[in-house]
């Protein structure tokens, strides 16, 4: 069964490096999400993606983050200069049809820690 | 505004009893409501979802959830809890007609099982 994949599975950098966090969605899904999950938090929405454009962000998704599909298969986040408070698990999702009618099918998550 | 809300934090039933976990949603527009499992080091996994017709839903590994709109709720049951059923266990709701696709989850139930 096709699965959403995610690299790397744990990541360690130092506070204000750039980190990017990568995802390989389902092949012929066409809606891409990044969520979060800071330890002991709900689960909390970041970014959707469709059509190469943000079709919607949360308040978390400030100026520092950005998000990209490269190359037709990846699909990044991106975390320029990196907070102590940005240490959560990062979970991508993607969907094939609209969310409206879809359900998402999430990766196993990268392990985000800021030094 | 816009909230799930899973009163119990952890729940421990002994294997082979039956299991409710409690799911109680804020939403202003037409919901649709998933529940979603995560075993240790494991992504998200679907159970089960609904979106509309028949208020009963069937889901993988022998759940069943049942929305009831008057009581905003949508729990989660399963008649005979086995051992492997341990995981923590996420309800989480969509606007019908987000594009965005943005799904807020509740902060999640732990479930141990007892031999």
């Amino acid at each position: 069964e096709p699965e959403v994949t995610q690299t790397p599975s744990h990541q360690v950098t130092q506070m204000g490096q750039e980190v990017i966090l990568r995802c390989v969605p389902i092949s012929n899904h066409l809606y891409f999400y990044w969520y979060r999950q800071i330890l002991g938090q709900k689960v909390e929405f970041l970014v959707s993606f469709y059509n190469n454009e943000i079709s919607e962000k949360s308040e978390i998704f400030d100026d520092q983050f950005s998000v990209e599909r490269p190359d037709g298969s990846n699909f990044t986040l991106k975390i320029r200069s990196t907070k102590l408070e940005d240490s959560a698990m990062y979970f991508c999702a993607s969907s094939k049809d609209s969310p409206s009618t879809d359900t998402q099918y999430f990766g196993p998550g990268t392990r985000l820690t800021v030094l | 505004a816009q909230s799930v809300t899973q009163p119990d934090i952890h729940i421990t039933v002994s294997e082979g009893a039956s299991l409710e976990l409690r799911c109680n949603y804020s939403y202003g527009a037409t919901p649709y409501l998933f529940w979603y499992v995560q075993s240790p080091g494991q992504g998200l996994q679907l159970l089960l979802k609904y979106f509309s017709g028949d208020t009963l839903v069937q889901g993988i590994k022998g759940f069943e959830a049942e929305f009831k709109r008057s009581q905003s709720s949508f729990n989660l049951r399963k008649p005979s809890v086995h051992w492997s059923d341990a995981a923590e266990y996420f309800c989480a709701v969509v606007g019908a007609y987000n594009q965005g696709g943005k799904l807020i989850f509740g902060q999640g139930t732990e479930l141990s099982v007892k031999p």
